[in-house]
């Protein structure tokens, strides 16, 4: 159980193109998303908190104009990254959480590798 | 402040053999949660193992367990008979009940390599 799907799993664009990922909750509802960023050999960095229905909340030096979460179902949050540049080319991911009880592990989607060229 | 700590960017280890991978942690909260997640190549993030901070007992899973010295605030996972497979980053991570939703901090990670 508690499976999270990402979509795309790469994608290649050309700079000033936009680019949208999906994750969807496949067998469980998340009203609370996360995605976030990881650079090669680097641990994740988190970018935003997506709430169904509501406004992401977005972490300090993250541009919420440049990198859009739309939070529409209680199954699916996206990312859109507007305008890309190749300092955007980087490893994002979404996660889930399976519950709210503390041990409540983060399921994850496999990624997207995003390259802008 | 750095929330989680591993000191070890790499390791390494010959299969089948035993592994110990560190984690400290800090945090001022009297509950909170610690996990391992395993990442291969393949950039997947793979839940290992919790240990809550009221266990009284160290968590086991399968070959991965989790030695946990709460004093210590040291959360290190253990894995028995190393296989090729085992070749990856872990990640630890603490989830604290009275962090702004809940989110997990993950610590900065270790690289496993198992050698044949």
């Amino acid at each position: 159980g508690a499976v999270v799907s990402q979509h795309p799993s790469w994608v290649i664009c050309k700079s000033g193109t936009s680019v949208k990922i999906e994750c969807r909750s496949l067998d469980f509802q998340a009203t609370t998303m996360f995605w976030y960023r990881q650079f090669p050999k680097q641990s994740l960095m988190l970018m935003a908190t997506s709430n169904e229905g509501s406004k992401a909340t977005y972490e300090q030096g993250v541009e919420k104009d440049k990198f859009l979460i739309n939070h529409a179902s209680l199954t699916l949050s996206t990312l859109t990254v507007t305008s890309a540049h190749p300092e955007d080319s980087s490893f994002y991911i979404c996660s889930a959480r399976g519950g709210t009880v503390l041990n409540s592990p983060l399921h994850f989607g496999n990624g997207t590798r995003l390259t802008v060229t | 402040a750095q929330k989680i700590t591993q000191t070890q960017p790499g390791m390494f280890v010959q299969e089948k053999e035993a592994v110990t991978l560190d984690c400290t942690y800090d945090t001022s909260d009297p509950s909170y949660g610690l996990f391992w997640y395993k990442q291969p190549s393949s950039g997947e993030m793979i839940f290992l193992i919790y240990q809550g901070s009221y266990d009284q007992q160290n968590a086991t899973e399968g070959r991965y367990s989790l030695n946990f010295q709460k004093a210590r605030k040291s959360a290190n996972l253990v894995i028995s008979a190393s296989q090729l497979g085992d070749s990856a980053m872990y990640f630890c991570a603490m989830r604290e009940p009275n962090f702004y939703g809940q989110n997990f901090v993950f610590g900065p990670g270790t690289r496993l390599s198992v050698l044949p």
